[in-house]
């Protein structure tokens, strides 16, 4: 069975700092995909970043990049220059192998990220 | 090229009254998925459909939820004789078979069951 473990209930950093996300998870698959998204209040959840467990870059987007440390099993979501906009839950999430019926994703429980002014 | 639309938005019904939700996916989008999010949990996934076939069904909270997607476009989500442990937010998403890893969600349907 997936597990996704998020550690921080809930975080308050200053706006424009960097800001780490952790996230661990379990897995027995080999090949796995390991996701982040974004909800804000409104309660859409939004696409930031997608990291496969075969990629031996981390993977980024924007302001958004992924820590992936695989023999560590996790994979930690970095903000750089943290936004007034970025307050929201984040989820870390995976999902196991392509067509092995485990399509869904697990999710962790989130981390609800307050940005300062 | 609108995104993943649900409907209706909330829900307020009486205990042991069925429900039932519709969720129209991003349009030729191969893969549509539901998912129940509890107040201060991540979502939990419950179903999901390739086409108009149905591939994942074990987690399915109880025999009293059911989905359907008989043409491979847009889906419902059944909930019969509905009980106060399933208030929550009910997520739909889709995805392309081909390319996109993500997973695009909707608003969301709120069920609040009094």
């Amino acid at each position: 069975a997936q597990k996704i473990t998020q550690t921080q209930p809930g975080m308050f950093v200053q706006e424009k700092e960097a800001v780490t996300l952790d996230c661990t998870y379990d897995t027995s698959d080999q090949s796995y995909g390991l996701f982040w998204y974004k909800q804000p209040s409104s309660g859409e959840m939004i696409f930031l970043i997608y990291q496969g467990s075969y990629d031996e870059q981390n993977a980024t987007e924007g302001r958004y990049s992924l820590n992936f440390q695989k023999a560590r099993k996790s994979a930690n979501l970095v903000i750089s220059a943290s936004q007034l906009g970025d307050s929201a839950m984040y989820f870390c999430a995976m999902r196991g192998p392509a067509g092995g019926g485990a399509d869904g994703l697990t999710f962790g429980k989130g981390t609800h990220l307050i940005i300062q002014p | 090229d609108t995104g993943v639309s649900q409907d209706p938005r909330h829900k307020i019904t009486k205990r042991g009254q069925n429900v039932t939700f519709r969720c129209d996916p991003i349009s030729e989008h191969n893969r549509l998925y539901w998912y129940r999010q509890t107040l201060g949990q991540g979502p939990e996934f419950l179903t999901y459909f390739q086409n108009e076939a149905q591939l994942e069904k074990s987690r399915l909270l109880s025999d009293r939820f059911s989905a359907e997607r008989p043409k491979g476009s847009f889906s419902t989500l059944e909930i019969q004789r509905t009980e106060q442990g399933d208030s929550a937010m009910y997520l739909c998403a889709s995805s392309d078979l081909v390319g996109d890893v993500e997973q695009y969600f909707g608003p969301g349907t709120r069920l609040t069951v009094t």
